[in-house]
């Protein structure tokens, strides 16, 4: 059975304080590694898709790299902005289905 | 554009009446569909998905049921809610391999 794990569970930044946060998976067969960010009472707005380890994606002030067991989503000088839930997912082998992490979630103090 | 509706945005029950929330997808056909709860502080899990109409299937056995009538429409129903059905109910939608997901902006259900 596919499983992903996030760490940490809340992560609490003051503005400017640059951190990773980590998304690591046991699948057979990845097809993608997929990020999300979700605010409170919303839902998941879709951040990044990696597909193969050693690829990198960026947006703004975060970047998320994506190794054979792991994914990191680096948040650099973050502003309160980003703070919300930071959601990782898998898609393996022939299921359709996304498997997501719990979540981070990431507060950042002006 | 594809855009994904889900209503009601908030909802308030009574244990024991019916429920029915409807997702509706625009701008794409033959759309994967899925219906997530979020309990708080906890991750997205799985109810139904469905990879075409009248196919649904279900991850968890559970008081609700899911249809599918026509292939941008999903829908979650219940006969008679429980306290423990209360929760965040999100719907997506992707295009099938190597996509994410494409969520809706969810329905919090609170069971009195």
């Amino acid at each position: 059975e596919d499983q992903v794990t996030q760490s940490p569970e809340a992560l609490r930044l003051q503005e400017g304080e640059s951190s990773s946060l980590n998304c690591s998976y046991t699948v057979s067969g990845l097809r993608g590694l997929f990020w999300y960010r979700q605010d409170p009472g919303k839902g998941p707005e879709f951040l990044f898709t990696l597909y193969s380890a050693g690829e990198e994606k960026e947006k703004e002030r975060l970047k998320a790299t994506l190794t054979k067991k792991e994914s990191f989503l680096h948040i650099t000088a973050p502003k309160p902005e980003d703070s919300a839930t930071y959601l990782c997912a898998v898609q393996a082998g022939n299921d359709y289905k996304l498997s997501f992490g719990a979540g981070t979630t990431v507060t950042v103090r002006a | 554009s594809q855009t994904i509706h889900q209503w009601p945005a908030t909802l308030v029950q009574p244990v024991g009446s019916p429920l029915s929330l409807e997702c509706t997808v625009e701008g794409t056909s033959n759309p994967n569909l899925y219906w997530y709860r979020q309990a708080a502080g906890r991750g997205l899990q799985l109810l139904f998905y469905s990879v075409g109409i009248g196919q649904i299937s279900s991850e968890v056995p559970q008081n609700l049921s899911a249809s599918r009538p026509q292939d941008r429409q999903f829908i979650l129903s219940s006969k008679k809610l429980l306290l423990s059905d209360s929760g965040f109910y999100l719907c997506a939608w992707h295009r099938g391999y190597g996509y994410g997901y494409t969520f809706g902006s969810g329905t919090r259900l609170t069971v009195v």
